[in-house]
């Protein structure tokens, strides 16, 4: 199966850039989703990068996908203290299933 | 759009009873439900994944007999955790698909098996 790494904490000061990094194993994979969670809630979706593509931009948030190397990164541009959370990477099998990296959590300092 | 309401957020039951966690798509019709799983500081595991009117398919290590899931319609998938025990305490998150983003979460149910 899909197996998918992320590193576990990045600590960013307001204002400066965060860039979370993920990596994948299955080539297979279709989509590739970006999620948040906030702590004692569900997940909500940022963002996501369909697999023939190598960037997408949405206001503050850059995706970059290495198809080759299986890695996709997330940029976050103005980091500001809400946007504190824990962030996973979640790729999307052939068979429809996500499978998700063990999350960073984003600390963002004032 | 693309909203799935997930109740109760916080459940406490004793151990050796049933709890049961309802997942709802409001504005628009879920072809699949899936449910995970989530320890403290860990990430999503999927348990199940379930299509209306059909099975759910489970995922291995997943006792169908103990977490069972009903998707009876459209818009309506449930969890049930039997015989409860400490070990099930976790947080539960539904995800249906079938919206305009792919896939959307609930909000995650806390059960404590005391």
């Amino acid at each position: 199966g899909e197996d998918v790494e992320q590193s576990l904490f990045l600590s960013v000061r307001e204002g400066d850039s965060s860039v979370i990094n993920c990596t994948y194993t299955d080539s297979s994979s279709t989509y590739l989703y970006w999620y948040k969670q906030e702590p004692g809630a569900g997940l909500q979706l940022l963002t996501y990068i369909f697999s023939n593509m190598d960037m997408k931009q949405d206001q503050r948030l850059t995706v970059l996908l290495n198809k080759k190397d299986k890695h996709l990164s997330l940029r976050i541009a103005d980091t500001q203290t809400g946007d504190s959370a824990i962030y996973f990477c979640a790729p999307e099998d052939a068979g429809n299933k996500l499978t998700f990296g063990g999350g960073t959590r984003v600390l963002v300092k004032p | 759009g693309a909203v799935v309401s997930q109740h109760p957020s916080r459940v406490i039951c004793k151990s050796g009873t049933s709890v049961k966690i309802e997942c709802r798509s409001l504005d628009f019709q879920a072809t699949t439900m899936f449910w995970y799983r989530q320890f403290p500081k860990q990430s999503l595991m999927l348990m199940a994944t379930s299509n209306e009117g059909s099975k759910a398919t489970y995922e291995q290590g997943v006792e169908k007999d103990k977490f069972l899931i009903n998707h009876a319609s459209l818009t309506l998938s449930t969890l049930t955790v039997t015989s409860a025990h400490p070990e099930d305490s976790s947080f539960y998150i539904c995800s249906a698909s079938g919206g305009d983003y792919g896939y959307t979460f609930g909000s995650g149910t806390r059960l404590t098996v005391v």
